[in-house]
Parts: structure tokens; sequence; C-alpha cells
């Protein structure tokens, strides 16, 4: 049962941008909050941030402020990823997660299968 | 550079108990009720294994099992099977809510 959906995987130049999509089904979207993690190639789990669907308020990991938004569209059910001014260091699998209960921190129970994004010149 | 410190690499036999220990500082672990720990395997999306120090959820085998002590918490797998292989991550989500992951363990079943 694949609760959360990704999109595509993604070949971007030095310097754009990327914008991932996470589409879920099979439970209320407002209950539970999406992270974004992602891990480089043969590296460990980054966390990225995460959005509040029931507030749509937001953290980003420090290292990344500025160069990333994370969104939802409530219609769709669909979380979304957006990493600006990309560099080669950013290339990795990029995960959407499910927050496993109403209240934050208690870890993520649903992922998505990843969305490779490469960026290369 | 992850503030949380795990072991490389653990191995065992089949049948024995293995743990792996996650130690952080006064800001993460010694301070949250919130440590998680993730299994992923090759090529794979990881996997909640524990939440909340010692919680599994539904569907996650009795044979792993979360504790925590001070600045260290430890995931222990009971009764090694060869499935058992991976890699291991520890979780903390810290008081500035944000989530912070350790450096994965790689198990290695003997």
């Amino acid at each position: 049962q694949d609760l959360l959906v990704q999109s595509g995987n993604e070949v971007k130049k030095p310097g754009a941008s990327v914008k991932v999509s996470c589409k879920t089904s099979g439970y209320t979207f407002s209950n539970h909050d999406i992270n974004w993690v992602r891990q480089a190639p043969g590296q460990g789990l980054e966390w990225m941030g995460w959005i509040s669907i029931y507030s749509q308020s937001t953290k980003y990991a420090q290292k990344l402020q500025g160069r990333v938004t994370m969104t939802t569209d409530t219609s769709t059910s669909t979380a979304y990823m957006e990493l600006r001014s990309l560099r080669s260091d950013d290339t990795a699998i990029y995960y959407c997660a499910r927050e496993t209960r109403a209240v934050a921190g208690t870890g993520l129970d649903y992922w998505g299968l990843g969305t490779l994004v490469t960026v290369s010149s | 550079q992850s503030a949380l410190t795990q072991p490389a690499s653990v191995s065992g036999s089949p049948g024995q108990s293995i743990a792996i220990s996650c130690t952080g500082t006064s800001g993460d672990i010694h301070d949250s009720d919130h440590v998680s720990w993730y299994q992923q395997h090759p090529d794979k999306a990881p996997k909640l294994l524990i939440f909340d120090v010692t919680i599994r959820p539904s569907g996650v085998s009795n044979r792993f099992s979360g504790s925590k002590s001070g600045d260290t918490a430890s995931l222990t797998i009971s009764g090694l099977q060869a499935e058992d292989e991976g890699y291991y991550y520890c979780s903390s989500y810290t008081g500035s809510e944000i989530y912070v992951f350790g450096p994965g363990t790689n198990v290695t079943v003997l």
C-alpha cells in the first residue's frame, strides 16, 4: 500500500531549481506532518525539514535555509519540496516521509520510494 | 556532520543478540523522549523500527527493542537473522523542533 508516491527522477544543471512532489493517499492528510529527508550516494540520512499540513508552518535544516521551500496542496493531498541554486553536492535521493502521529517528533512511519536528483553540468 | 554517534559496524551470528548504541548530547538524546530507529536495506527506503525510545510500530518484529540511559540510546536485535543485515540509523527530535540522524551502523550477520 503506497501511501506516499513521489515524482520521477530529475537531472538538473548547477544553479537550477528542482521541485519534488509527494502525493499521499489512504489517510487524513492534515493529521500528519510531512518531513523531507535526503541521502547522498553512499552516505547516511540527512533531515531537510518538515511542514505541518494543519498549520502550514515549516521548519528547515539550518544548512538549507534560504534555498529550500516546503509547501502543500490540500486539494490533492500533495506535498512539495523545492530546492534552489542546486550544487553538485545536492545530488541525492530525496524522500518524503510521514510523521507517525499528530504530535511532532514521533518518528517517520511511511516513506516514499525516493526521487533521485542528479546535479551535473 | 551528525551530532549523534553510532558505531560504524556491528556483527553477530544467527540467533545471537546485538546492540547498537547512539550517543548524543544534553541537547538531543539526554533531554528527548523522541528517539527513533530505522532500518535500511540497499536501494530501499528506510523503515521505522522504534519511536519514542521504546515503542514498536504495528507490524515490526518484537525482536527489535529500544532503550535509553542518559546520553545514549540503544537498539537491541534479538535472535539475529540473515534478513537483519543492513544499515541502522538512530534519530532524535530535539527541543529546537528538528530531527537529527546518526551516521548509521552497518549490521552484518556472520
